[in-house]
């Protein structure tokens, strides 16, 4: 397969504590993407990081890429009860048109 | 207020036939995606296209078919001949294919009852 695989499947902190979530692939990419997604819902889209790039901040979001490693990781900090959510890494291969994704991190913020 | 949506929200199905999931979107993306998503698991890419009267199979294209006849829209149609149709499918859209990430709809859940 070629999608990413999240570590760990699910992950339950306390509201203000900071929540990390890995991602592994197994080929060469353009660019990994992070999403979130309440129960139920669509996915929204977080955060872009290229192959070029090591890491990214974007508020509370922190993305990091190692690509010699073929994985990133997503840091929550000072989380909320609302960060509750499933998340998902997304790669686009090197020559191809569209996104794989992972199979998420069950995110589950305690009040 | 630009955005992409999916309709509709449940759909049951009967087993034999053959149902349409609409997916429309007025952000003048020229790609739109169709993904499958099952409980507990990640998405799978059913077919996509980047432009209009184009499309391709995805990884898991098999008793499904899409339509391309206005860059607005990209129907599903998930016929009889999909064996286990039960599932959240989820339709997206994007500019300059994935280099900017996907707008995504809020999803069909479809049921064969």
């Amino acid at each position: 397969s070629q999608q990413g695989e999240e570590d760990p499947q699910a992950l339950s902190i306390q509201e203000g504590e900071n929540a990390t979530m890995n991602c592994s692939y197994k080929t060469s990419i353009n660019n990994l993407q992070w999403y979130r997604q309440n129960s139920g819902r669509g996915l929204v889209h977080l955060i872009l990081i290229r192959s070029n790039e090591r890491e990214k901040h974007s508020g509370r979001l922190r993305v990091t890429l190692d690509t010699s490693k073929k994985s990133s990781s997503l840091l929550i900090t000072a989380s909320r009860a609302a960060d509750t959510a499933s998340y998902f890494c997304a790669t686009e291969l090197t020559g191809a048109n569209n996104l794989f994704f992972g199979t998420g991190t069950r995110l589950t913020v305690i009040p | 207020d630009g955005g992409i949506t999916q309709s509709p929200k449940y759909l049951f199905r009967k087993e034999g036939q053959n149902v349409t999931l609409s997916c429309e979107q007025n952000l003048n993306h020229d790609a739109m995606y169709w993904y499958r998503q099952d409980p507990g698991q990640g998405l799978r890419l059913i077919y996509y296209s980047q432009i209009v009267n184009d499309f391709q199979k995805g990884d898991i294209a098999e008793g499904y078919s899409v339509s391309r006849e206005k860059k607005e829209s990209f129907p599903l149609t998930v016929t009889s001949a999909q064996k286990n149709p039960t599932a959240f499918y989820l339709c997206a859209s994007s500019n300059q294919g994935a280099r900017n990430g996907y707008t995504f709809g809020s999803g069909t859940r479809l049921t064969v009852v």
